[in-house]
């Protein structure tokens, strides 16, 4: 079955840089889409069609795709950034979705 | 105002059936396809089943195949799914859920516990 990876965690500094990836074999061909998730609180849409922000989503929050990874960056982290992130896309044969294992960010 | 209400959670034993319900208003249901998402506690999320429109194309995660049906009344603004031969592993918060484009919404999740 198709599989998104992600790193399980990143850190970084509030008002550093935060990458997190996400690789797939189908995301030269298919969207990839960015939640984000705080304790106890139903995901919220940060990037969709791997590039687009949601109207009311911080511009530093950003997206990316090359080949079979995608990328969300968030340019100038703060401490309210700090959630668990998934990516989510379909397989190539558009039947099945699938998330990304998620990944915890830390600012601090 | 735009709502999905997941109802049906509760206890149940392995082996049994429940039948999850997720009632939309605010918006025009027919237009979307709808998943289901589940989460279990302390893990990530899970997709577990999506139909289009009208009904007639239906898709699910491999651990549910065979065993849980998705349905939809759009007459009811109402989505469904029968979750049969339970197991503890399908022990989660059961979220319905609309994605299309920057169109997002989630309902607020019923939580499914099988357990003797």
């Amino acid at each position: 079955s198709y599989e998104l990876t992600q790193p399980p965690s990143v850190s970084v500094s509030p008002g550093q840089t935060a990458r997190i990836t996400c690789s797939g074999d189908a995301l030269p061909k298919k969207y990839a889409y960015w939640y984000q998730q705080k304790s106890g609180q139903a995901p919220v849409l940060v990037i969709y069609d791997d590039t687009k922000r949601p109207s009311g989503i911080p511009e530093r929050f950003s997206g990316s795709s090359s080949g079979t990874m995608a990328t969300l960056t968030i340019s100038g982290a703060q401490v309210e950034d700090e959630a668990d992130y998934y990516c989510y896309s379909i397989d190539n044969n558009g039947h099945r979705w699938v998330f990304g294992g998620g990944t915890k960010l830390t600012v601090l | 105002e735009m709502q999905l209400v997941e109802s049906g959670g509760g206890l149940v034993q392995p082996g049994e059936s429940r039948r999850l319900s997720c009632a939309a208003s605010g918006f025009t249901f027919i237009n979307y396809s709808i998943h289901w998402v589940r989460q279990a506690p302390g893990k990530g999320l899970e997709w577990v089943a999506n139909i289009d429109q009208d009904g007639s194309q239906k898709n699910y995660v491999d651990s549910v195949q065979g065993r849980f049906t998705i349905s939809r009344d759009n007459a009811k603004n109402s989505l469904y799914l029968q979750m049969n031969s339970l197991r503890a592993e399908d022990t989660a918060v059961y979220y319905c859920h609309i994605l299309s484009g920057s169109f997002s919404y989630w309902g607020r999740g019923t939580l499914v516990t099988v357990s003797s």
